[in-house]
């Protein structure tokens, strides 16, 4: 079955760039959402298509896909980010049709 | 209001049975593709299943490890989606958030708060 690798956490600083990534064989000719998650709380949706953000989502949040790697990016970090962010792609070759990542923990420091 | 209101959690022992709703406002139900995903306890994002329109056909799919055991079904009458679970295990405790995309896109973009099952002896 289709496989998301993620990295268990990252950490920035507040004000920087905090970048995530999500690899998966030839993940490029897929489609990648991103969602983000605070404790206790359901996941939102942040990024859509690789790199659309959904009405509400602040400029700061963007998505990329190529290769076998796919990225989001979040700039100027703030306080209110940390959270659990998951990339999810539809696959029907697998066993889950849909397949989430791991999930990374961002920590602002 | 676009909502999605899950209900039908518990506490229930191996090998019982649950049914969970999941109740939709706001948006077009009956065009919708609904799905149910979980999450165990620190443990990340996992997709259970979902069901199609009536209009694209109404038909199902499931996760490995729940098929043959979950059943997911609507009532677009009543706008709300379910999932049957049949012969529950330890491992199938989690919170069940129900989601969708309203656009009919492939990506999630409402999902409900989710209903927790333990499923304990």
């Amino acid at each position: 079955s289709y496989v998301l690798t993620q990295p268990p956490s990252v950490s920035v600083a507040p004000g920087k760039t905090a970048r995530i990534t999500c690899g998966g064989n030839n993940i490029g000719s897929k489609s990648v959402h991103w969602y983000q998650q605070k404790p206790g709380q359901a996941p939102v949706l942040v990024i859509y298509y690789d790199s659309d953000r959904p009405s509400g989502i602040p400029e700061r949040f963007s998505g990329s896909n190529s290769g076998n790697t796919a990225t989001l990016t979040i700039s100027r970090v703030e306080a209110g980010d940390e959270a659990d962010y998951y990339c999810q792609v539809w696959d029907s070759s697998s066993d889950h049709l849909v397949v989430f990542g791991g999930g990374t923990k961002l920590t602002v420091l | 209001e676009v909502q999605l209101v899950e209900s039908g959690g518990g506490l229930v022992k191996p090998g019982g049975s649950l049914r969970l709703s999941c109740a939709a406002s706001g948006f077009t139900f009956s065009n919708a593709w609904m799905s149910w995903v979980r999450q165990a306890p620190g443990k990340g994002l996992e997709w259970v299943g979902r069901i199609k329109s009536k209009t694209d056909g109404g038909t199902t799919d499931y996760a490995a490890p729940v098929k043959g055991r979950f059943t997911i079904s609507r009532d677009d009458s009543k706008n709300t989606l379910y999932l049957q679970m049949n012969s529950l295990k330890t491992e199938d405790t989690a919170v069940y958030y129900c989601t969708t995309d309203r656009g009919g896109g492939d990506a999630f973009d409402i999902w409900g708060q989710g209903t927790m099952v333990t499923v304990s002896s």
